[in-house]
């Protein structure tokens, strides 16, 4: 009954090769976000998808991309990853309104060759 | 700028002893503060938040403005507390800035 599903639960790509990680959701959420976390440090927002607007942080490297092309499904997209970029990445959704809960999944935890 | 600081990496704790771990946070305006947590193998999820003013599992959080701290506590540890703990603030923005965590094992 997983209502955050990221897709693929390991990813291993070589440097310079860009990568794609999935993310889908069956509560219908408006708002669908990308944590990185590095070991042993906070989850850090990427990005995030308030419905079709994308917010982008200010820190997220150029390097890093996202989709969202519809309600269900969000992708993070690394053009060229670096050994820097090896991390947990994890997908996050809220309602947007009031309750401010967010619903993570279990997360891709990518590795750089 | 927004910051959550979570002193301890890790807290050691024997069962039936009482637990706090600690968080404080950087803020100008009116923060919403939240635990989420990590067990092994399972997803990050919400514990609770200061809004709710509820105990959840046992842990009360209580948010003081004045040492703008919203630390996490349990009178009584059991083992299956044994978990990662984050806690996290909401600012203007959508998203959430978190802690680095505390990784809390409750000793049998």
């Amino acid at each position: 009954d997983a209502m955050v599903i990221q897709n693929p639960r390991y990813q291993v790509t070589q440097f310079g090769k860009p990568v794609t990680l999935s993310c889908s959701q069956t509560l219908n959420h408006n708002v669908m976000y990308w944590y990185q976390q590095k070991s042993s440090q906070a989850p850090k927002l990427l990005f995030h998808y308030y419905d079709k607007d994308f917010n982008n942080e200010a820190d997220t490297p150029d390097n890093f991309q996202s989709r969202r092309p519809n309600t269900s499904f969000c992708f993070l997209d690394i053009r060229s990853p670096g050994l820097g970029d090896a991390a947990m990445y994890l997908c996050a959704t809220s309602s947007g309104g009031a309750d401010k809960k967010l619903f993570f999944g279990s997360g891709t935890q990518l590795s750089v060759l | 700028a927004q910051r959550v600081t979570q002193p301890e990496k890790l807290l050691s704790v024997f069962k039936g002893a009482p637990v706090e771990l600690k968080c404080n946070y950087s803020y100008s305006g009116s923060p919403e503060l939240f635990w989420y947590v990590q067990y092994s193998r399972q997803r990050l999820q919400l514990l609770l938040r200061h809004i709710s003013r509820e105990s959840i599992k046992g842990f009360t959080a209580d948010l003081n403005k004045g040492e703008t701290s919203f630390h996490l506590k349990k009178p009584f540890a059991q083992e299956e507390d044994s978990a990662m703990y984050y806690c996290a603030l909401r600012g203007g923005a959508d998203g959430l800035t978190f802690g680095k965590g505390t990784h809390l094992i409750i000793q049998p």
